[in-house]
């Protein structure tokens, strides 16, 4: 089914190791996001890739790195896990401003 | 940055109740949308307009861009509609992201 793929769903991690979150999308769409989603904040966007080769920071960055590996790929990495990056990760895509967005399925990342 | 505001944060209903939730945002948009998010689910993209009335099934979304305001109604409510129900509009300045509301917990009981 055409959609956007996401893994892992569910994560522990101890404080201090890394992980890659990886987000795949197969509807040739340009634009890809992730966002994080906590308790009574909504959604909140940590960066996004406007289109293949291009990435940029969205509101709240720190603590995370990204790679748009090709025009399907938008990996999201946390170096360092720290508690306070426990949250619900979700990829999107678009194809654009006059498109609706198309989510993931959601990862749940716990740091203890 | 577009400020967004829902309301009601949640509502209560009994099947078969007409439901509206409202969305207001505080800079000029292209377009708007409504999300749905069941239970420890994920989120599902229910509407994007720009202008005017969509209707899909038992749900209608409004909007009018003089007011900077958006209604989403559902007709008929079931048990199954149970959701967060999410709007979100352009960040100011950029069409390539969005400002989310905090979302509308909807409850319908049989």
């Amino acid at each position: 089914n055409a959609g956007v793929t996401q893994t892992p769903k569910f994560q522990v991690l101890k404080t201090g190791q890394s992980m890659t979150l990886q987000c795949a999308q197969d509807m040739n769409h340009n634009s890809m996001y992730w966002y994080r989603q906590d308790p009574g904040m909504g959604l909140r966007l940590i960066y996004y890739s406007a289109s293949e080769g291009t990435t940029d920071k969205g509101e709240v960055p720190n603590g995370y790195n990204v790679s748009r590996l090709n025009k399907r790929e938008f990996s999201l990495r946390l170096e360092s896990a720290a508690p306070s990056q426990t949250s619900v990760y979700f990829c999107a895509s678009t194809g654009g401003a006059n498109y609706g967005y198309t989510f993931g399925s959601g990862t749940r990342l716990t740091v203890v | 940055k577009n400020e967004v505001e829902q309301s009601p944060q949640n509502l209560t209903a009994q099947e078969g109740e007409f439901i509206t939730i409202n969305c207001s945002y505080s800079v000029g948009i292209s377009a708007l949308h409504w999300l749905q998010q069941h239970p420890g689910g994920g989120i599902v993209s229910l509407f994007m307009l720009s202008s005017g009335k969509k209707k899909h099934g038992r749900l209608i979304a409004t909007i009018n861009i003089q007011e900077k305001h958006s209604s989403l109604h559902i007709t008929a409510s079931h048990p199954r509609d149970s959701a967060v129900y999410i709007c979100a509009v352009p960040s100011g300045g950029s069409n390539y992201k969005l400002t989310f509301g905090k979302g509308t917990l909807l409850t319908v009981n049989p």
